[in-house]
């Protein structure tokens, strides 16, 4: 019940092209979904997040998908470049535990090349 | 603004040697700090978590120790490496809601 699951695993899109990486979750206690952007040996950084309150944040070329009643949420890359290559990661946070009980995902790799 | 430090960038050690990884996060106080492992191509394990100085929390058991003795330090240890212990290590702190990665350690246990 704590899985939140990714997919796919790898991805490669054109540049210019949509990358969209989808996460589902089975805990209805969560109610924070961040997803962090990590490029080769560096430590995972904060790309956006959402509660379950809106179906859509947009940020840039991020935006985030969420579909309360499926337990699903996902992101979506707009135009994509070849600096967005690297690995995703989305999460869910309970709205009791704070990130000492926060769930990954397992992780996507971009590719996108030109 | 906060900045977080982890060092060294690199490390390759011999079985059965000790192991000690530091951690310093600067512009903020009394922060959560945590540490993770991402074995290769995987994902992000949560090794242990402190919510203030001594208070130390385990999430796995394993060949691991974890120590908070100042503020806005936070140490990672063992006394003896197995081969398993090989991995990207990351230490983190989380504020308001946000949760913000140091660089990461690679090791390699050989």
């Amino acid at each position: 019940q704590q899985q939140v699951k990714q997919s796919p695993q790898s991805l490669i899109v054109q540049k210019g092209g949509i990358s969209i990486i989808n996460c589902a979750y089975e805990n209805t206690a969560f109610d924070y979904f961040p997803w962090y952007q990590q490029f080769p040996g560096k430590g995972p950084a904060l790309l956006i997040a959402i509660r379950p309150d809106v179906s859509e944040k947009k940020e840039g070329r991020f935006t985030i998908s969420f579909n309360k009643s499926a337990k699903q949420f996902s992101l979506h890359i707009m135009d994509s470049q070849p600096g967005d290559s690297a690995t995703y990661f989305c999460a869910a946070i309970p709205n009791s535990g704070g990130y000492q009980k926060v769930t990954f995902g397992t992780g996507t790799k971009l590719q996108v090349i030109p | 603004s906060q900045t977080i430090h982890q060092w060294p960038a690199t490390l390759v050690q011999p079985v059965g040697s000790p192991l000690s990884l530091e951690c310093t996060v600067e512009g903020t106080s009394n922060p959560n700090l945590y540490w993770y492992r991402q074995a290769a191509g995987r994902g992000l394990q949560l090794l242990f978590y402190s919510v203030g100085i001594g208070q130390i929390s385990s999430e796995v058991p394993q060949n691991l120790s974890a120590s908070r003795p100042q503020d806005r330090q936070f140490i990672l240890s063992s006394k003896k490496l197995l081969l398993s212990d090989s991995g990207f290590y990351l230490c983190a702190w989380s504020q308001q809601g946000k949760l913000f990665f140091g660089s990461g350690t690679q090791l390699s246990v050989l």
